[in-house]
């Protein structure tokens, strides 16, 4: 069965930073392309990384330069590295994966709240 | 960037027919993809490659695209169908992500 768990979040400050992790099973997370979507509170989803199979990696303008996708194949597990937060930045962050070969979203995680506040 | 547009919100009584639109140029081109999102929940795959169902989705979940505008279709609408949906194509030439900014399905 796949699951894909997220971890790491919580309150941090403008200009601090915070590492998630989502890990992954039922699947290897090298085989998939997989990515970070966030939802701000009362917002709707908004895409923020993606990680493709080969190791390739993009990012929403919003989070350029602030944010890096990994993943650690022998942990089977995906993290979102993000530095300089802000107040913006506050948002419900799941990891989701492709489905193979494909360019939707056939699983998600339950999402990890982070909150960037002073 | 590519831009998905969808009503705020689309209002229907039980048993109606709700259908929830997705503007984007020329998206037909596109193949789209739809979620449901109940409050506190993850997103949920619904419709996707345009209309073909992930295995669990009632018949009742159903979808078109052509030209400018794809359409989720929800027949027979139940109380539990009420939460947001989401439009979502995968676009080259931006960022590869595109999300609709979503619509509200509000059972009467």
């Amino acid at each position: 069965e796949v699951q894909l768990v997220e971890s790491g979040g919580g309150l941090v400050q403008p200009g601090g930073s915070l590492r998630l992790s989502c890990a992954a099973s039922g699947f290897t997370v090298s085989s998939n392309y997989m990515s970070w979507v966030r939802q701000a509170p009362g917002k709707g989803l908004e895409w923020v990384s993606v990680i493709y199979s080969g190791g390739s990696t993009y990012y929403a303008d919003s989070v350029k330069g602030r944010f890096t996708i990994s993943r650690d194949n022998s942990k089977n597990t995906l993290y979102l590295q993000m530095n300089s937060l802000r107040a913006e930045d506050t948002a419900v962050y799941y990891c989701a994966r492709f489905a193979r070969g494909e360019y939707y979203f056939d699983y998600w995680g339950q999402g990890t709240l982070v909150t960037v506040s002073s | 960037s590519y831009v998905l547009t969808q009503p705020p919100s689309v209002s229907v009584a039980p048993g109606q027919t709700a259908r929830i639109t997705c503007g984007g140029n020329n998206i037909g081109s596109k193949s789209v993809h739809w979620y449901q999102q109940k409050p506190g929940q993850a997103p949920v795959l619904v419709v996707y490659d345009d209309s073909d169902r992930p295995s669990g989705i009632p018949e009742r979940f159903s979808g078109s695209n052509s030209g400018n505008t794809a359409t989720l279709t929800i027949s027979r609408v139940e109380a539990g169908d009420e939460a947001d949906y989401y439009c979502q194509v995968w676009d080259s030439s931006s960022d590869p992500v595109v999300f609709g900014g979503g619509t509200k399905l509000t059972v009467l």
